[in-house]
């Protein structure tokens, strides 16, 4: 069975500090891992897809990376209007069932 | 920026009553789903629906839920006679294909609460 583990739950930063927030999974064969951001009371919204250890993408002050066994969200200089849920999903083997973390509940003060 | 749309934001009802909620995908996007997610749990995954039928569905996915494709836009997820744990936020998700297909586009959900 497909495992995503989150962390940390919570992370309060302030503006402008950087952070990363990990994800850990085990699976048998990974198809994709995807990191969404969800607001309260909202849809996860699609960040990126990693799909190979060494592959990193970017998009803002994000930026994604992919070991065999962990992925990383870094945020540089965060914004408050980065404040919200992070998660992170994996697929496996010849599934395009998604298995979902916890998620990382973010905060930036100002 | 094509989006995923559902409909209703909102439904409250009264345990037993049927309720169907409804998505509409984003228009090239040939794969569906519909996942739940319980109030501080996980997102997790009920059905995905190609092809006019059932591709994969999980254990939650029992015989009081059904999914349809009534026309070309529409997706819908008929809730039999709801239980009170069924009360949770209703996402509806699309993919396209053949390229592409792992990545799943959320809607902004249904919250749905059953008294």
């Amino acid at each position: 069975e497909d495992q995503v583990t989150q962390s940390p739950e919570a992370l309060r930063l302030q503006e402008g500090e950087s952070s990363s927030l990990n994800c850990s999974y085990t699976v048998s064969g990974l198809r994709g891992l995807f990191w969404y951001r969800q607001d309260p009371g909202k849809g996860p919204e699609f960040l990126f897809t990693l799909y190979s250890a060494g592959e990193e993408k970017e998009k803002e002050r994000l930026k994604a990376t992919l070991t065999k066994k962990e992925s990383f969200l870094h945020i540089t200089a965060p914004k408050p209007e980065d404040s919200a849920t992070y998660l992170c999903a994996v697929q496996s083997g010849g599934s395009y069932i998604p298995t979902f973390g916890r998620g990382t509940s973010l905060i930036v003060h100002p | 920026e094509p989006e995923v749309t559902q409909t209703p934001s909102h439904q409250v009802t009264q345990m037993g009553q049927e309720v169907i909620l409804r998505c509409v995908p984003i228009s090239n996007h040939l794969y569906f789903y519909w996942y739940r997610q319980i109030l501080g749990q996980k997102v997790e995954f009920l059905v995905s629906f190609y092809n006019n039928e059932i591709s994969e569905k999980s254990e939650i996915f029992d015989d009081q839920f059904s999914v349809e494709r009534p026309d070309g836009s529409n997706f819908t997820l008929k809730i039999r006679s709801t239980k009170l744990e069924d009360s949770a936020m209703y996402f509806c998700a699309s993919s396209e294909a053949p390229k592409g297909k792992e990545t799943q586009y959320f809607g902004p959900g249904t919250r749905l609460l059953v008294l």
